[in-house]
């Protein structure tokens, strides 16, 4: 069972370049996630989705894209790459439904670490 | 603003010891209360949650705290151990805007457990 999938695991990409960042997941999850974790600055979301179909901004969205392309997959696009969106990026999974009050575990990928010069 | 506020930003204990990681949090409607645990190049992992209908709850050596009057939730490691070394975050969720649920996280707290 392999969970949640990242691809690539490294990049480097020279400013103005332009890339996606894969994740899929197999846990047939409703909910995805893409997160950016940056020293002492935690966890900050960048955009979720709810559910097929459906995509929302997080904290931090300037300067990125998603597209959640069906139920496993949910990718995040860098249309021009800025030397602050250095970092290491993480998708996650979790059951979690709109409006029901039970929360589940969220399971996170291994991380894409991006370095933008 | 931080939603969720976390200390200690890092933590040295001996092994054998017990760490305790603090959080507390704004939103009376968070009834949603996880830690995760994260090793170097990986990705966070759920450790343990709790809900706020109850005051604890432990699994093995990890226990959650949890005092809803004061808005606060800690996390106890008991005999603490060298492999316990991590990044520990806790987070909060309730029902939010258009019935979406998200995460709130803190900024983490590098522990050390030295031999």
């Amino acid at each position: 069972n392999a969970g949640v999938t990242q691809t690539p695991k490294f990049q480097v990409l020279k400013t103005g370049q332009s890339m996606t960042l894969q994740c899929a997941q197999d846990m047939n999850h409703n909910s995805m996630y893409w997160y950016r974790q940056d020293p002492g600055m935690g966890l900050r979301l960048i955009y979720y989705s709810a559910s097929e179909g459906t995509t929302d901004k997080g904290e931090v969205p300037n300067g990125y894209n998603v597209s959640r392309l069906n139920k496993r997959e949910f990718s995040l696009r860098l249309e021009s790459a800025a030397p602050s969106q250095t970092s290491v990026y993480f998708c996650a999974s979790s059951e979690a439904r709109q409006g029901v009050r039970r929360n589940t575990e969220a399971f996170f990928g291994q991380g894409t670490r991006l370095t933008v010069v | 603003q931080q939603q969720v506020k976390q200390s200690p930003q890092s933590l040295i204990v001996q092994k054998g010891g017990i760490s305790i990681i603090n959080c507390a949090y704004e939103n009376t409607a968070f009834d949603y209360f996880p830690w995760y645990q994260q090793f170097p190049g990986k990705g966070p992992a759920l450790l343990i949650a709790i809900r706020p209908d109850v005051s604890e709850k432990k699994e093995g050596r990890f226990t959650i705290s949890f005092n809803k009057s004061a808005k606060q939730f800690s996390l106890h490691i008991m005999d603490s151990q060298p492999g316990d070394s991590a990044t520990y975050f806790c987070a909060a969720s309730g029902v939010g805007a258009g019935n979406n649920r998200k995460l709130i996280w803190g900024l983490g707290t590098s522990l050390a457990v030295n031999p």
